[in-house]
């Protein structure tokens, strides 16, 4: 079946540095894609998202990279700061097209730890 | 709040029991999801609401797991006789929905969850 998975579940990064955070893909029918952030006892934050007729947005410190070629998504947090310690999920969606509905299918999840 | 809002924050109860959760969504979202997630795990379809369209279902467990949307607003996730296997925390998210429009987003808000655990 089709599933979205995430390449690895930890990453840790000093205080300042940059993240980055893989998500792979399988549905070659996805057309949008989700980033969310889940802190301990909280439900997931929306991050940023991105269609599939982009390959780049940016938002505030965060940019989200779209690789249709190798089905590929990633999520790059500028100058990590340790109130981005969470678990990032990527999230996927195969029917937006020109409509607004959309049942996600969500990654594993990777956490991320920001020592200061 | 604007926020999703879903209650109990926790609840324990014994394996057999039937319980009740809720969720308040945004007001204004036509759409309604449930998800489920495991203790170090992502977050597993249940089911969801469109409208006064018949829900898709397809992501329930078992014929234990049910939900109903009044009104179009507050949704109640009911599982009965609960098994040890169901201790999860559950999930509710509220989107704009269908009919919104080319631009409009199917950007999910999250409640906070309700942790189910049973004994």
């Amino acid at each position: 079946g089709e599933s979205v998975g995430l390449h690895l579940p930890t990453l840790s990064v000093q205080e300042g540095d940059n993240s980055i955070i893989n998500c792979a893909y399988s549905n070659s029918a996805s057309d949008y894609f989700i980033w969310y952030k889940q802190e301990s006892g909280k439900g997931p934050q929306f991050i940023i998202d991105i269609r599939s007729n982009m390959d780049k947005r940016q938002g505030q410190r965060v940019t989200v990279l779209l690789n249709k070629t190798v089905k590929h998504l990633s999520l790059q947090i500028a100058a990590t700061q340790p109130g981005d310690s969470a678990v990032y999920f990527c999230a996927e969606n195969a029917n937006a097209g020109g409509t607004s509905y959309g049942k996600l299918t969500f990654g594993q999840g990777t956490i991320l730890t920001v020592h200061p | 709040g604007a926020g999703v809002s879903q209650s109990p924050s926790n609840k324990v109860t014994e394996k057999g029991k039937d319980v009740e959760l809720r969720c308040d969504p945004i007001s204004g979202h036509t759409a309604l999801y449930w998800y489920r997630q495991s203790l170090g795990q992502g977050l597993e379809f249940l089911i969801y609401f469109q409208g006064n369209s018949a829900p898709d279902k397809s992501g329930l467990p078992s014929d234990r797991f049910s939900a109903e949307r009044t009104g179009g607003s507050v949704s109640t996730l009911t599982i009965q006789r609960t098994q040890q296997e169901d201790s999860a925390v559950y999930l509710c998210a509220s989107s704009l929905g269908e009919g919104q429009g080319l631009k409009a987003k199917n950007i999910q808000y999250f409640g906070a969850g309700t942790r189910l655990s049973v004994l």
